[in-house]
């Protein structure tokens, strides 16, 4: 089983539309959860963190977080073409506080 | 304030040859981190350093050498290129294990 899964995409989104970005995991111990967002050519860069079960909203952002269904997700509020990127989802495996394991990520196209 | 510095931007290589990708941060965290990005791979963990003076392996280590020269730097050794070593490397900081920040990456590409 693959440690941190997303669909790979495309998710194309009409611009002002919500985004919904989905991540699952298979280690019921992580404790630390990161979505990133890479523009092509580009590194990663942290748009959120969570760390307890529910949601956490920052600007157009919101992380969900159900521990007891290995699960986090990424709602991206009023789209923006500036959104299009690829989303990755990062998980904290295996029991250690530094390994960070990344999903593959989700391609996100918001159209005008 | 720089962030997560990295040189060089770009490198191609001889198989065989050597070279070591140099990586600063000016933002005082504890832990450093060196990453490969490969096509249809994601993001895959070298090596990493919780603190100054402690270097582990990752998911992919072999092939790799790293030196944690102080708080700052944290370097990325090849000592015998391979084509398989064909990547973008990334090297990243965190204070102590929470959000990691990303330098901008090298682009190796070995013939």
């Amino acid at each position: 089983q693959k440690e941190v899964e997303q669909n790979s995409g495309p998710l194309s989104v009409p611009e002002g539309a919500i985004a919904s970005l989905n991540c699952t995991y298979s280690d019921r111990g992580s404790q630390s959860f990161f979505w990133y967002r890479q523009y092509s050519g580009k590194s990663p860069e942290l748009i959120m963190s969570i760390y307890s079960n529910g949601d956490k909203e920052d600007g157009r952002f919101t992380a969900q977080l159900n521990k007891a269904s290995q699960y986090v997700s990424l709602l991206i509020r009023d789209s923006q073409p500036s959104d299009s990127a690829t989303y990755l989802c990062a998980v904290n495996i295996g029991g250690s506080n530094y390994k960070l394991t990344f999903g593959k990520g989700t391609l996100l196209t918001v159209n005008p | 304030n720089a962030g997560v510095t990295q040189t060089p931007k770009f490198q191609v290589l001889k198989t065989g040859q050597s070279m070591t990708l140099q990586c600063a941060q000016d933002m005082n965290h504890n832990s450093m981190y060196w990453y490969r990005q490969d096509p249809g791979m994601g993001l895959r963990l070298i090596y990493y350093s919780a603190s100054e003076g402690t270097t582990d392996k990752g998911e992919v280590p072999n092939g790799y050498n790293v030196s944690r020269l102080n708080k700052r730097e944290f370097s990325l050794r090849l000592e015998s290129a391979a084509p398989s070593q064909t990547s973008v490397y990334f090297c990243a900081s965190s204070v102590l294990s929470y959000e990691q920040y990303f330098g901008p990456g090298t682009r190796l590409t070995v013939t």
